[in-house]
């Protein structure tokens, strides 16, 4: 099961600012970096943000991370209607010695 | 260009076994950690094992420790995962996927079905 908790679905507006949080605990996100995917439907996930804030080339300057103690968030400024997917936090874990993910949230633009 | 391409997917009954693999190009794999993720349908995702470079450090799930043995051929530059006795919860979508410069997953491939009747 996952261990890191998101809200099942965000939604907004063109245009609007969406923000997904990603809440975990000390072993995890306290103590790891933190890493966004994006899934579109049909497709495989792909790296939006690793290293808490860190965007790989490519990936548009709207989305943006940010990191505070035990929980992360995701931001998407200027939402687009292709923004619509799912997407999952994730973190390596001391304690459990494995990779978690969160539970995904789906992002609808209205 | 990073490809990753998996192969080996199917359907298996209940019980069986079943390899999958990954085919690696456009990076130096014999110097990068892989792992494996999963999909069930209309699931999220769920990170089944990891490899290191060499072969030496491995990790698994619980869901799976056991039964799923990882493996690498850096001479071919291809990631393995050996699965016995499938359950009807492994069916899922398996991703092969290349391990960044920290830890995260930098790339994962289009993934290989995996369906497990009962």
């Amino acid at each position: 099961q996952s261990v890191l908790t998101q809200p099942p679905s965000a939604s907004g507006t063109p245009e609007q600012r969406v923000t997904i949080s990603c809440s975990g605990s000390s072993s995890n996100i306290g103590s790891n970096t933190v890493t966004w995917y994006q899934q579109l439907p049909g497709t495989a996930p792909k790296l939006l943000i690793h290293s808490d804030i860190q965007r790989p080339s490519g990936v548009p300057d709207r989305f943006s991370g940010s990191k505070s103690g035990t929980s992360a968030s995701l931001a998407i400024s200027g939402l687009q209607s292709e923004d619509e997917a799912d997407y999952y936090c994730a973190a390596w874990d001391d304690s459990l010695k494995h990779y978690v993910f969160g539970t995904g949230t789906k992002v609808t633009v209205l | 260009e990073v490809q990753l391409v998996e192969s080996g997917g199917g359907l298996v009954q209940s019980g069986g076994s079943l390899r999958l693999s990954c085919a690696a190009s456009g990076f130096t794999f014999r110097s990068t950690a892989m792992s494996w993720v999963r999909q069930a349908p209309g699931k999220g995702l769920e990170w089944v094992s990891t490899i290191g470079p060499s072969g030496s450090t491995i990790y698994y799930a619980d869901s799976v420790k056991g039964r799923f043995t990882i493996s690498r051929d850096n001479s071919k530059n291809t990631l393995s995962v050996q699965m016995i006795s499938l359950r009807a919860e492994d069916t899922a979508v398996y991703y092969c996927a290349k391990h960044g410069l920290g830890k995260y997953f930098e790339y994962l491939g289009q993934g290989t079905l995996v369906t497990v009747s009962s």
